[in-house]
């Protein structure tokens, strides 16, 4: 079985710059999530989908940041714009059900804005 | 409120020793799960176990054991005869009923000497 699939692998870009980012869960998994990873502190929830709808994007910065999941299966998270505290870890992760058998993470992306 | 702290911020032992990793929680659910996850230098995050509310069996697997109990709401991970390879990154998390996203600890960094 595949694991989840992400890219890039690294980023950097100049604060007020725009980036976007792409994960391919495991094929059947309807859950998909996005954590940001600051160094040091564990993965925070971004947003959480269901198929191609929003279950939770309560912690997403919705002035800057957005995702999209067409078609319920490939995720696009973007930043616009950029600021120096977004410099992170992006981890896409997926899951069969909602998440209680645990989550499947992709390597995630290492964004650094300068 | 959910919530789980792991006070050790960074641990380094000798290979071959038993190292213990600390995790407690707070949840106002009575039906819950815990999941301890290996971050290692690749920075994929790795499952390791689940554990729902309602088994407090403790779990071995090979080197690894895993200790449960309700009454601390602690639940704590030992690795036996530690090696190299366990250095990383270890992350506990709590995933309620009501609620399908984790909460992340802070993670313990393990170093392990040869």
């Amino acid at each position: 079985e595949a694991g989840v699939a992400q890219s890039p692998r690294y980023k950097i870009i100049e604060k007020r710059q725009s980036v976007a980012f792409w994960c391919n869960p495991i094929s059947g998994h309807a859950t998909l999530y996005w954590y940001q990873q600051i160094l040091g502190q564990g993965p925070k929830l971004l947003i959480q989908f269901q198929n191609n709808g929003v279950v939770d994007d309560s912690q997403l910065p919705k002035d800057r940041f957005s995702a999209e999941r067409l078609k319920g299966v490939d995720s696009t998270l973007k930043i616009q714009p950029a600021k120096l505290e977004d410099s992170a870890v992006y981890l896409c992760a997926s899951s069969l059900g909602t998440g209680e058998y645990g989550y499947t993470f992709g390597s995630g992306t290492r964004l650094t804005v300068v | 409120a959910q919530k789980v702290t792991q006070a050790q911020t960074e641990i380094s032992v000798v290979e071959k020793e038993d190292v213990t990793l600390d995790c407690v929680y707070e949840t106002r659910d009575t039906t819950y799960y815990l999941f301890w996850y290996k971050q290692p230098p690749s920075g994929e995050l790795v499952f390791l176990i689940r554990r729902n509310s309602f088994d407090e069996q403790n779990e071995i697997s090979g080197r690894y054991s895993w200790n449960f109990q309700k009454s601390t709401s602690s639940f704590n991970f030992t690795i036996t005869a530690s090696q190299v390879v366990d250095s990383a990154v270890y992350f506990c998390a709590l995933r309620g009923y009501n609620f399908n996203k984790f909460y992340f600890g802070s993670g313990t960094k393990l170093n392990v000497k040869p």
